[in-house]
């Protein structure tokens, strides 16, 4: 099964708006929910939205997400320095019969 | 705050075998779905399997089935991964993960909390 499809980078300016997308299928984000996870390199994945638009206690509103059909988007607003991760999507996938994440997003910060 | 520490990881050639553990600490893993994913150098993250809170139920990523053995010991606090026949292409960093999801329904489910992660080489 291959991965979700996301956008290898992305970046931004403090203080900017960016988004990062999420694109799969109907066994996949048109049919289930989608999660995201930051990583900065060489640290473990951490979550940080899950079930569609849902926060951890902990991660700051600066972060959101929608999901629309088969695709996602996240969305971090007022960009900081510390948001310089990896961002990946991921999503329970009907064929694999198990999670599915995406390639991973480098976000880097200007 | 949860604590997974995973442990077992190292270098091993082709066709060889390894075992990883993971172990929690300041909580109980017992009620909890655990999962292993794994992350290839420079590359993605793939869920590797995970097993229920009792250890009867387990599910593995298909192209790793027969070869992977996910199994727990809620006694030790702990979750296991066997690996047999490795080969080249399974080096990567494995981390053990509590997988949480709606009580209403399963398919939405997530990785809540990670452990920092075991190195795994598979070289001649």
């Amino acid at each position: 099964q291959s991965a979700l499809t996301q956008p290898p980078s992305a970046s931004g300016t403090p203080g900017q708006r960016v988004s990062i997308s999420c694109s799969g299928s109907i066994s996949n984000l048109g049919s289930n929910t989608v999660n995201w996870y930051q990583q900065v390199p060489g640290t473990a994945p951490k979550l940080l939205i899950y079930s569609n638009r849902q926060r951890p206690s902990g991660v700051p509103d600066r972060f959101s997400a929608s999901k629309s059909g088969t695709s996602a988007s996240l969305v971090i607003s007022g960009l900081q320095s510390e948001d310089e991760a990896d961002y990946f999507c991921a999503a329970w996938d009907d064929t694999l019969s198990g999670p599915l994440f995406g390639g991973g997003t480098r976000l880097t910060v200007l | 705050e949860v604590q997974l520490e995973e442990s077992g990881g190292g270098l091993v050639q082709p066709g060889g075998s390894l075992r990883l553990s993971c172990e929690a600490s300041r909580f109980s893993l017992s009620g909890y779905w655990m999962s292993w994913v794994r992350q290839s150098p420079g590359k993605g993250l793939e869920w590797v399997a995970h097993i229920s809170e009792d250890g009867y139920e387990k599910f593995y990523v298909a192209s790793l089935r027969g070869r992977f053995t996910i199994s727990r010991d809620n006694a030790k606090n702990s979750v296991f991964l066997q690996m047999d026949s490795l080969r080249v292409e399974d080096t990567a960093v494995y981390y053990c993960a509590i997988m949480d999801y709606n009580r209403v329904w399963w398919k939405d489910n997530w990785f809540d909390a990670w452990g920092q992660g075991a190195p795994v080489t598979v070289s001649p």
